[in-house]
């Protein structure tokens, strides 16, 4: 089946913008996630959401981040006044693992990623 | 903040040889995995490697994990054109709300000379 899409592919933004990226999970996932990559950096993590519950956003930079997922499935991470610093790639992950319900993980299956630049 | 740190930051290799990459980390973990990913795609996953076991294999790719040295290393044998990536470790350790969270290396970058 499909797996985890993004979009945009690209986005520039001129700094104090404020930007929507979007996640499609592949189909009955439970769990999805976002990370933050910095050029040439692994991925950082920045928030879990298990169905339409975020119950981790620990990872989350600063107030000017947002998510949500407000139905389940599609998730969207939305940045607020944008700064140069926010300039990375922006990967959404899926897995059908329920955290807290068991000591083994699934697979997360990655997205192509939302490479965000910042003017 | 970055778990891992992987080792060498770049490799270039003839194909056809074998290529090892290593990761060390620093906090107790559930298991460890490895990514693979190609310049402006996603990651992709590669291999999982619990915290009881100490070797793994997958086709071409063997790993080993050391939970006394917080160590992992990656083998790709009979390396292929198309095995040109950056390679990321990520440790899985469950967060203070329940939900386990990869935390990536800074990566290896895998370069496959034809």
């Amino acid at each position: 089946g499909a797996g985890v899409s993004q979009s945009p592919r690209y986005k520039v933004a001129k700094r104090g913008q404020d930007v929507a990226l979007r996640c499609d999970p592949i189909s009955g996932h439970v769990s999805l996630f976002w990370y933050q990559q910095a050029l040439g950096q692994g991925p950082e993590f920045l928030t879990y959401f298990q169905n339409e519950a975020q119950l981790d956003k620990s990872g989350l930079p600063s107030d000017r981040f947002f998510a949500e997922r407000p139905e389940g499935s599609v998730s969207t991470l939305k940045i607020q006044r944008t700064q140069q610093e926010d300039s990375a790639v922006y990967l959404c992950a899926s897995s059908s693992h329920i955290g807290g319900t068991s000591f083994s993980t699934d697979t997360q299956y990655f997205g192509p990623g939302t490479r965000l630049t910042v003017l | 903040s970055q778990q891992g740190e992987e080792d060498p930051q770049a490799l270039s290799i003839q194909e056809g040889e074998n290529a090892t990459m290593n990761c060390s980390y620093k906090t107790s973990i559930n298991n460890l995995q490895w990514y693979r990913q190609n310049s402006g795609r996603g990651l992709v996953h590669l291999i999982l490697i619990r915290s009881n076991e100490r070797e793994k294999h997958s086709g071409r790719l063997r790993v080993t994990l050391d939970t006394s040295k917080k160590s992992s290393s990656l083998l790709i044998t009979a390396s292929r054109a198309a095995d040109t990536a950056s390679y990321f470790c990520a440790t899985d350790a469950k967060s203070n709300f329940g939900n386990e969270k990869l935390t990536f290396g800074t990566g290896t970058r895998l370069t496959i000379i034809p």
